[in-house]
């Protein structure tokens, strides 16, 4: 069936980096744009970033860009997100998703997500 | 940025209502706004897409309409398990935005 799971998430200091993945099964990865949306604690989701099915197009939310990047890798049916500089307001649930287009349209599968928790 | 508002921000309502949820954009999107649904501490789950499309294996209780700023989700009928936080979700920009959420309890 068709699945994302996320990993890579715990707790790290402010302006240090973290990478997360996620693991594409049951689809063909190398069509789709894939998408990064997360959740503060008690609040609402925010969308991060997205990619196109080739990686030539990306795309980040504003309170991110210059910090975080957004990659796949199609020969390991993956997505990733490199997260520097990190802020305590980059404490979140982080889920990635998947897109029903080759670029974004809209995420019509989610994995479970990863928590990242940014403290000192 | 393009930005998304729900209203209201919370609703309370009985089993067997038909309910009603605004979005609004900041500026035209024409139909590209989608319907997210999520239960607590689960992962969102996509009910509507293009406004007024239902996803596969959404019940029919489920619909959209709109188009440019204005949109709505109506739920006919409330079944139990619909008591959950409804975001309305924008991809006609790059940057894609979600509305602020509304949270559906039981009366």
């Amino acid at each position: 069936q068709v699945q994302l799971v996320e990993s890579g998430g715990g707790v790290v200091q402010p302006g240090r980096s973290l990478r997360l993945s996620c693991a594409a099964s049951g689809f063909t990865f190398r069509g789709c744009g894939m998408h990064w949306v997360r959740q503060a604690p008690g609040k609402g989701l925010e969308w991060v970033a997205v990619i196109s099915y080739d990686g030539s197009n990306k795309y980040y939310a504003d309170s991110v860009k210059g910090r975080f990047t957004i990659s796949r890798d199609n020969s390991k049916d993956t997505v990733y997100l490199q997260m520097n500089s990190l802020r305590i307001e980059d404490t979140a649930v982080y889920y990635c998703a998947k897109d029903y287009s080759s670029s974004w349209y809209y995420m019509d599968v989610w994995g479970k997500g990863t928590t990242v928790t940014v403290s000192s | 940025d393009i930005q998304m508002t729900q209203s209201p921000s919370s609703l309370s309502a009985s089993v067997g209502d038909r309910v009603t949820i605004t979005c609004r954009a900041s500026q035209t999107i024409t139909n590209f706004l989608n319907w997210y649904q999520q239960k607590p501490g689960k992962a969102p789950k996509l009910l509507i897409y293009a406004a007024s499309s239902l996803q596969s294996g959404v019940p029919s209780r489920f619909s959209g309409s709109g188009s440019g700023t204005d949109f709505t989700l109506t739920i006919n009928s409330l079944q139990p398990e619909d008591f959950a936080t409804y975001y309305c979700q924008q991809s006609y920009s790059t940057l894609q935005t979600f509305g602020q959420g509304t949270k559906l309890e039981i009366k």
